[in-house]
Formats: C-alpha cells, sequence, structure tokens
C-alpha cells in the first residue's frame, strides 16, 4: 500500500479481555517499530521488528503484552487480559531499514485507538 | 533518567517571532538524530534530520552538540501553521522520542 496501515483505527473493550492489533507496513521496509502513547504523552517504545525478529522485547509492560511479524510484513500486537491502563493510542511505524540514518524516513500509520472499559 | 528529554513547553509566541527550543539524550553511542512534528491527534511526521555540522530546512534550524549530548530547533518567523508539537528521536538503536515540545503560535 502507500503508506502504513493500521487496524482497526478504534477499538473499545472491556476490561478482561484480549485485543489484537495489526500493522501492515510499507512494502519492502524491513524495520517496523511499535510505540504507545498516552493522551498529552510522549511515545513509549514497545518493540521493533528486524525483519521478522525482535532483538529486544524489553520495552514491552508486562508479559501481557506480544508481538509477531511474519513473512517480514504484517506485524500484530496482542494484549491479553487488558486492563484500563491499556488505553492509548498504539501507533505502529517502518522504516527501509533498521539505521534510520540521515534521510531515511520512519513512517507512521495514524494509530489505533484503545479503550479498555 | 529518561533516555530523551525535552521542555515541554508550552511556547507561546506571536506570528514572525523566533523560538528554539531543546532536547538532551543520555546514550553517547546515538548515532542519529531527528525532529518530528505531531499535531493534534495525527501521527507524528519527520521535520527534518539533525546532521553533526548543524542544517537549515527553510525556516526551521537544527543543531547537535555531541559533547553535551543536546540537539536544538528554532523556528524563525514563526507562522501559525507552525503550531504543533515537536518531538526529539534520538537513534539509540530504538528510536527513542522525547515527551514533545508544544509550540502555540499567535496571530
Amino acid at each position: 500500500g502507500a503508506g502504513v496501515s493500521q487496524s482497526p483505527s478504534n477499538k473499545v473493550t472491556e476490561k478482561g479481555k484480549d485485543v489484537e492489533l495489526r500493522c501492515d507496513p510499507i512494502s519492502g521496509h524491513t524495520a517496523l517499530y511499535w510505540y504507545r502513547q498516552s493522551l498529552g504523552q510522549g511515545l513509549e517504545f514497545l518493540i521493533y521488528f528486524q525483519g521478522n525478529s525482535a532483538p529486544d522485547k524489553s520495552g514491552l509492560p508486562s508479559d501481557r503484552f506480544s508481538a509477531e511479524r511474519t513473512g517480514g510484513s504484517v506485524s500484530t500486537l496482542t494484549i491479553q487480559r487488558t486492563q484500563q491502563e491499556d488505553s492509548a493510542v498504539y501507533l505502529c511505524a517502518s522504516s527501509i531499514s533498521r539505521r534510520i540514518a540521515r534521510g531515511e524516513k520512519l513512517f507512521f500509520g495514524s494509530g489505533t485507538q484503545l479503550s479498555v472499559l | 533518567r529518561k533516555e530523551v528529554e525535552q521542555d515541554p513547553g508550552p511556547f507561546n509566541v506571536p506570528e514572525g517571532a523566533t523560538v528554539a527550543f531543546n532536547c538532551t539524550y543520555s546514550n553517547s553511542a546515538s548515532q542519529s538524530f531527528f525532529w518530528y512534528r505531531q499535531d493534534c491527534r495525527k501521527e507524528p511526521k519527520l521535520l527534518m534530520s539533525v546532521y553533526s555540522s548543524g542544517n537549515e530546512d527553510g525556516r526551521f534550524t537544527a543543531q547537535l552538540n555531541r559533547a553535551s549530548q543536546y540537539i536544538s530547533l528554532l523556528i524563525r518567523d514563526s507562522k501559525l501553521s507552525d503550531s504543533a508539537t515537536y518531538l526529539c528521536v534520538v537513534n539509540d538503536y530504538k528510536l527513542s522520542f522525547g515527551a514533545g515540545t508544544t509550540v502555540t503560535v499567535r496571530a
């Protein structure tokens, strides 16, 4: 596609339910990042993928969070047993390579607004 | 200590004014630096990369001071459309974002 696509754009769920957030990066982009942004706050790094591998999962807030990427393309962020504090905008971004050297851009999707009631 | 810290502002300036703000980072091994712009309820978008020698892009000037581990952004001749939150981004292997500096340009 032309840009990074995230779905759903909005998700309302009840506390304790599991949710799955999807990110479809730009074709050919090997690096993929997940961030979380709470209202009025900065971006909190969650995890990045280089290809299908996630070298560092330390940004995930708890073991209720997991992410995978298949075929070097689509990524899914799963939150199990959601809590109210999980409510935030979840942003996905992709780039051509991991280096993000000068001139390379990080392209963001428009995010998934997650609301846990 | 946070990996990237920014003055949250807000900076309220009149049209035509110059506004400048800094961002400090903790990882001395960081290799590349960027300024992103985020409008309310929108995703961040790249404003400019920050080069070691400093660089300009129109009314925007970015500087990097590796010794003191900070980068800066200066906006000249502010326009109403410059009102946004400016995010400092440091490539310390995971692309760390600052919490943002809010700039409001008033008529």
